[in-house]
């Protein structure tokens, strides 16, 4: 089984500040995929970033770098340079490889606050 | 337009009554999904069908059934709805099939919220 663990339900950033959303995940699969959505107050969810369990550099998207730590087995998100705009729940997100379905995992989420 | 697109947005119906959400969408991709989000939970899995005759059940299946009427559409019933299925119901599609790590990035609708009294 695979599971998803977000150990922080919130979390306060300044603007212009970097912040570290942590993901840790529990998986017997040996080919895997780690994900980040968005979810602001609006309701939709914005996919952000992907880490292949394969990928031997760590993903970045603008802003957005994730920090994958596989002995770890951790899976954190970088915001660099906060803004207003990022305030949101974060989800993070496993798909692995039991036999022929592979879905979505997803952790039970990170409300970030940007402040002034 | 969206490229996925739920209907309805929004609806408040009573228990014992049967309700569908129906969900559409225009990426082509031959999978999709219907996720419940409830506070505190994150999004958990109830059903997904990978192509028109495949139907599959996520983990929390129980009181909800579902149709694939075409590569495009996707629909959830509620049959005889309760209030603990209050919730934000996402519909999600994406490409498939590659390996369990490939980036086959799932693209949500804007979500269905139900309400249950």
């Amino acid at each position: 089984a695979q599971k998803i663990t977000q150990t922080q339900p919130g979390m306060f950033v300044q603007e212009k500040e970097a912040v570290t959303l942590d993901c840790t995940y529990d998986t017997s699969d040996p080919s895997y995929g780690l994900f980040w959505y968005k979810q602001p107050s609006s309701g939709e969810m914005i996919f952000l970033i992907y880490q292949g369990s394969y990928d031997q550099q760590n993903a970045t998207e603008g802003r957005y770098s994730l920090n994958f730590q596989k002995a770890r087995k951790s899976a954190n998100l970088v915001i660099s340079a906060s803004q207003l705009g990022d305030s949101a729940m974060y989800f993070c997100a496993m798909r692995g490889d039991t036999g022929t379905a592979s879905k979505l995992t997803f952790g039970t989420g990170t409300r970030l606050q940007v402040t002034l | 337009d969206a490229d996925v697109t739920q209907t309805p947005r929004n609806r408040i119906t009573k228990t014992g009554k049967r309700i569908m959400l129906e969900c559409s969408q225009t990426k082509g991709h031959d999978r999709m999904y219907w996720y419940r989000q409830d506070p505190g939970l994150g999004l958990r899995l109830i059903y997904y069908s990978f192509d028109v005759k495949d139907i599959n059940k996520g983990e929390i299946s129980d009181g909800y059934s579902v149709s694939r009427q075409a590569q495009a559409k996707f629909s959830l019933s509620l049959e005889s709805a309760i209030p603990n299925q209050t919730a934000l119901y996402f519909c999600a599609t994406s490409d498939g099939p590659t390996g369990a790590d490939g980036a086959n990035v799932l693209t949500f609708g804007a979500g269905s919220r139900l309400t249950v009294l």
